[in-house]
């Protein structure tokens, strides 16, 4: 039973529309993080909160914004889709403390969204 | 700055043989985590292993072992009698102080039947 949700999982979408790519997780954890994935590549993050009213931007530049104005929900929005926004996005969360969790030490992924822009 | 090296892009090993992914780091912490996770090609992240910097021991969870050797910044993982489940990418990651996780390039393995 996953603790992180990501909705939607697939996602196609024409240049210019306004998208947002939900995030939920159900653990009470402070830390949500936004990483953007392009296929075979590696993780890059993109966007960061450490609680509610925070938001941070990550290594890579992107031209998406986050909110976070509940704890459990981290959404991600693009204003206007193009297609060099085609990639995967993966949310995930993590929370103290670090290293007591034998299953993720500390760090949930969600499922992620494959977002295409045509 | 801190920096998870991947330098394979690519492996391959014969079905029932062991083999090692290489990861190197790079991070002026003291305190700090380092993480092996397999993406198959369905998307998701699965944890595989975690070794804290004051881990005495290597980490081991069943055919996953990682070799760390702090000295030369290195955290290489070796699965054991590979399946063909194996078949997938895999990542580096290390927590930073304040905790995000920053990932390697991510290495393809292909198991062979």
């Amino acid at each position: 039973e996953a603790d992180i949700y990501q909705t939607p999982r697939y996602l196609v979408i024409g240049t210019g529309k306004k998208i947002t790519l939900e995030c939920s997780q159900t653990m009470g954890h402070d830390k949500m993080y936004w990483y953007q994935q392009d296929p075979g590549m590696e993780l890059h993050l993109i966007h960061y909160s450490y609680g509610v009213n925070s938001t941070e931007k990550g290594d890579l530049s992107s031209e998406s914004t986050v909110s976070r104005i509940r704890t459990e929900h981290f959404p991600l929005t693009l204003e206007s889709a193009r297609p060099s926004h085609t990639s995967q996005y993966l949310c995930a969360s993590s929370g103290y403390p670090w290293g007591t969790n034998p299953t993720s030490y500390g760090y949930t992924f969600g499922s992620g969204t494959r977002l295409t822009v045509v | 700055a801190q920096k998870i090296t991947q330098t394979q892009p690519g492996m391959f090993v014969q079905e029932k043989e062991a083999v090692t992914l290489d990861c190197t780091y790079d991070t002026s912490d003291q305190s700090y985590g380092l993480f092996w996770y397999k993406q198959p090609s369905s998307g998701e992240m699965i944890f595989l292993i975690y070794q804290g910097s004051y881990d005495e021991q290597n980490a081991t969870e069943g055919r996953y072992s990682l070799n760390f050797q702090k000295a030369r910044k290195s955290a290489n993982l070796v699965i054991s009698a590979s399946q063909l489940g194996d078949s997938a990418m895999y990542f580096c990651a290390m927590r930073e102080f304040g905790g995000k996780l920053i990932f390697g390039q991510g290495t393809e393995l292909s198991v062979k039947p």
